[in-house]
């Protein structure tokens, strides 16, 4: 298994740009969360999905968009990047069963910086 | 807002020693996660607790919990260089998609 993939791991953006962050995983997991991790602050929750079809808002959504149209994939949109947007992005995916419920399986992150 | 504190915010220690963190969290939880990053990397889950443990052991880790306190800390006995990473604790609420919050974590620096 691959775990979870993200691309790109770097990026950077003009402010107003837009632009998608891709997350894919194989475990067949439910649950998947976009963080987005700054200096001094953790990681913070931006959006998340509970299945297909269905996403909710987290922490701190303004800004971002998210679709979920198969379990596997989870992308991340950007829809006018601003200079706040800097930061490091990961993707994680979760399950409430099996054998590690709750426990988060993340990307290897995306450094994303707007100039 | 960080549901979660560690502390101290860094550590070091020399090689074979051990280092404990602590956690603080503010609302009931339903579990108790820890984590640990390496630099520039994702993170990877250590251990997680339920509110109805008190400690959990794995490997080299020891986690206990202590819900009337509120608090938890993780115990990493004879570490090692490769040890060094930060460390975060998660709390997690219970429901159908466990909204997991994390701390600002602990900067563990292990010197061989």
């Amino acid at each position: 298994n691959a775990g979870v993939t993200q691309t790109p791991k770097f990026q950077v953006l003009k402010t107003g740009q837009s632009m998608t962050l891709q997350c894919a995983q194989d475990m067949n997991h439910e649950y998947m969360s976009w963080y987005r991790q700054d200096p001094g602050m953790g990681l913070r929750l931006i959006h998340y999905s509970v299945g297909a079809g269905i996403t909710d808002q987290g922490e701190v959504p303004n800004g971002y968009n998210v679709s979920r149209s198969t379990t596997e994939d989870f992308p991340l949109r950007l829809l006018s990047a601003a200079p706040s947007q800097t930061s490091v992005y990961f993707c994680a995916s979760s399950d409430r069963g099996g054998p590690t419920p709750y426990e988060q399986y993340f990307g290897p992150g995306t450094r994303l910086t707007v100039t | 807002s960080q549901q979660g504190e560690e502390d101290p915010q860094a550590l070091s220690i020399q090689e074979g020693e051990n280092a404990t963190m602590n956690c603080s969290y503010k609302t009931s939880i339903n579990n108790l996660q820890w984590y640990r990053q390496n630099s520039g990397r994702g993170l990877v889950h250590l251990i997680l607790i339920r509110s109805n443990e008190r400690e959990k052991h794995s490997g080299r880790l020891r986690v206990t919990l202590d819900t009337s306190k509120k608090s938890s800390s993780l115990l990493i006995t004879a570490s090692r260089a490769a040890d060094t990473a930060s460390y975060f604790c998660a709390t997690g609420v219970s429901g159908g998609y466990q909204k997991v919050t994390f701390g600002t974590g602990t900067k563990l620096q292990v010197i061989p």
